[in-house]
């Protein structure tokens, strides 16, 4: 069965350069979610969209920005990246009928030097 | 106090025994309760869900909810080596949305 596609699979970036993080959700879910997961810390939930439309905002700093395009792609934007950036960054996706299991990419590791 | 308390652990159970994996939340009306089993610098991956009082069995795991005490654990039997990971308790709390709030998971060793 297709699984939740994350891209890159690992980023190294230096401070206060730009980053994007992109996601491929499941076929057929509608809603995706961001998550940022440090080392040895809970995943920690950014924002969410469902069908295309921003639907819950959590800890995202005012540095990022992310979007669901057309085809239900889902694209993270980090920009002026601060070294406490680097984490884990997961994708998940659901269905929003499917009593919100939801599903998890491999994850992006973001190494910010 | 964190939405979602789990100890951290670990938790170190011989391979063969029972593992007692528990988890408290304080947002009384949630209704969604999900276990993820987290391999170090792997994704969460779904391993029970459970929305009513009692207990819901899948094979060696077992998830048990209890709203009046405001608890969910997960049982694992037979334990195996492969079984050791991080298990993260995650809620969707009131309110919420139908994002996940996360345990900060409790490290589960196997050993042999």
């Amino acid at each position: 069965a297709a699984g939740v596609i994350q891209s890159p699979r690992h980023l190294i970036k230096e401070k206060r350069e730009t980053a994007t993080l992109k996601c491929y959700p499941i076929p057929r879910h509608d809603t995706v979610y961001w998550y940022q997961q440090g080392p040895g810390q809970d995943p920690q939930f950014l924002i969410s969209f469902y069908e295309k439309m921003q639907s819950d905002k959590g800890s995202i700093p005012d540095r990022f920005s992310a979007q669901q395009f057309s085809d239900y792609h889902s694209e993270l934007n980090m920009s002026s990246l601060e070294l406490g950036d680097s984490a884990l960054y997961f994708c998940a996706s659901s269905l929003k009928t499917t009593n919100e299991k939801l599903f998890f990419g491999s994850g992006t590791q973001l190494s910010v030097l | 106090q964190k939405e979602v308390e789990q100890n951290s652990g670990p938790l170190s159970v011989p391979e063969g025994a029972i593992a007692s994996l528990n988890c408290t939340y304080s947002d009384r009306g949630s209704q969604s309760f999900f276990w993820y089993r987290q391999y170090s610098g792997k994704s969460p991956e779904l391993i029970m869900f459970i929305y009513s009082n009692g207990d819901k069995e899948d094979g060696r795991f077992t998830a048990q909810l209890n709203k009046a005490s405001q608890y969910v654990s997960l049982l694992i039997r037979d334990s195996q080596p492969s079984d050791s990971a991080t298990y993260l308790c995650a809620v969707i709390l009131t309110g919420g949305g139908n994002k996940l709030t996360f345990g900060t998971g409790t490290q589960l060793k196997v050993e042999l």
